[in-house]
């Protein structure tokens, strides 16, 4: 299995609160991906990383932002949290961007109260 | 841009029966397919991939996938399901130039009876 964490693995929060989301990888895979999923909508891609400091969005990004200062880190942070942000959320990485398979890893479950 | 589409939703097959997921793409060029499957509570885990040359491609847990170009398919097969099947399948296809992620379908539930 491919070396990646995700912390923490369920969280619940209310409304208008700062949440970061960690996702850690020991493959040291380039490409770095925050997606979420919802009954009914499948995996949703929230924003990408290709590199260190080099990242952009997805289909959902607003409401989200990203950082990554080291090549094994990749965080999500919702600046201020809302009810439509409750989901599980998983993070993945590759090698290269679309003419590779991604690695998941095992989700984190938000709840916004 | 590709897209993905996985016709069907929900599918329930008996044990010990066949399987077929269904999974069409959009994409210029020869594609990346990919088939991945998520059990409950679980992160997803890839069961197969077509990147060039024999278009059967035979994946873990006794999946196969045949890569149709002229049908824009890459459908997904099993002789005989097992309970144990049961979950969330995704068809993903990339390709794309540059820094363009996979495309992902919105999954096809499976359930299993006895």
């Amino acid at each position: 299995d491919a070396g990646i964490t995700q912390s923490p693995r369920h969280k619940v929060t209310e409304t208008g609160t700062p949440v970061t989301l960690r996702c850690h990888q020991t493959e040291n895979h380039r490409y770095m991906y925050w997606y979420r999923q919802d009954p009914g909508h499948g995996l949703r891609l929230i924003h990408y990383s290709y590199g260190v400091k080099d990242t952009d969005k997805g289909e959902v990004s607003d409401g989200y932002s990203v950082s990554r200062s080291k090549t094994e880190d990749f965080l999500l942070t919702l600046e201020s949290a809302t009810s439509s942000q409750t989901s599980v959320y998983f993070c993945a990485i590759s090698p290269a961007a679309s003419s590779y398979e991604q690695y998941f890893g095992p989700g984190t479950r938000l709840t916004v109260t | 841009a590709q897209s993905v589409t996985q016709p069907d939703i929900h599918i329930t097959v008996s044990e010990g029966a066949s399987l077929e997921l269904r999974c069409n793409y959009s994409y210029g060029a020869t594609p990346y397919l990919f088939w991945y499957v998520q059990s409950p509570g679980q992160g997803l885990q890839l069961l197969l991939k077509y990147f060039s040359g024999d278009t059967l491609v035979q994946g873990i847990k006794g999946f196969e996938a045949e890569f149709k170009r002229s049908q824009s398919s890459f459908n997904l097969r099993k002789p005989s399901v097992h309970w144990s099947d049961a979950a969330e399948y995704f068809c993903a296809v990339g390709g794309g130039q540059g820094n363009t992620p996979l495309v992902f379908g919105k999954g096809t539930r499976l359930s299993v009876i006895a």
